[in-house]
């Protein structure tokens, strides 16, 4: 199967600052990635689409000015949290998907933890 | 909107025992269905995937049914082990390729 790379798996910051989060194709060409967010035993909700070299569109309830999602690349997307705060702890994760092909390929996730 | 239960919530079998777990959405219109395991702290991993045309999946031990007319799907776990411990989530995928999940079903296979 193809493989997602999502880096870093894990992270802590402090309140208000801002973290990047990759997700790479390392096999194939993504044309469209997903992020998804995962709260404490809850299930995944669906963030944002991030398509190659156009605008995220966002899931209803999701702000894009503190998500920031840049696709600029057919094997990279970047979901950025900005100003994070302790509500923002949770699990992010990535998705990616190649023209004609349904399957979903994830990433391994990114639990953050604000402090 | 597409909405994707699972049921039960959460289960507990002694080991060795054959088990099912249910899925159902509400919009036929999907793509494929897939099965993920996830461990506590953990990623997904891909346990089965079904396309709409087809009917069911088969992976070792494991076994996943699809009814898109009734808007359901199977997941069953022959001679359940303490490995299959975990959570275990259903999603349907769109035609914009958005996977809608469930909230799963946890599983504790006592030894």
């Amino acid at each position: 199967g193809a493989v997602v790379s999502q880096h870093p798996s894990w992270v802590i910051c402090k309140s208000g600052t801002s973290v990047k989060i990759e997700c790479r194709s390392l096999d194939f060409q993504a044309t469209t990635m997903f992020w998804y967010r995962q709260f404490p035993k809850q299930s995944l909700m669906l963030m944002a689409t991030s398509n190659e070299g156009s605008k995220a569109t966002y899931e209803q309830g999701v702000e894009k000015d503190k998500f920031l999602i840049n696709h600029a690349s057919l094997t990279l997307s970047t979901l950025t949290v900005t100003s994070a705060h302790p509500e923002d702890s949770s699990f992010y994760i990535c998705s990616a998907h190649y023209i004609g092909y349904t399957e979903a390929f994830f990433g391994q996730g990114t639990r953050l933890t604000v402090v | 909107k597409q909405e994707v239960t699972q049921i039960p919530a959460a289960l507990s079998v002694p080991e060795g025992e054959n088990l099912v777990l249910n899925c159902s959405f509400t919009d036929s219109a999907i793509y494929n269905l897939q099965w993920f395991r996830q461990d506590p702290g953990k990623g997904l991993t891909s346990l089965l995937l079904i396309q709409s045309s087809q009917r069911e999946q088969t992976s070792g031990r494991l076994n996943a049914s699809l009814d898109k007319s009734s808007g359901r799907s199977t997941l069953y776990i022959a001679a359940s082990q303490p490995g299959d411990s975990a959570t275990y989530l259903c999603a349907a995928m769109d035609s914009s390729y958005k996977l809608i999940f469930g909230s799963g079903t946890r599983l504790l296979v006592r030894p």
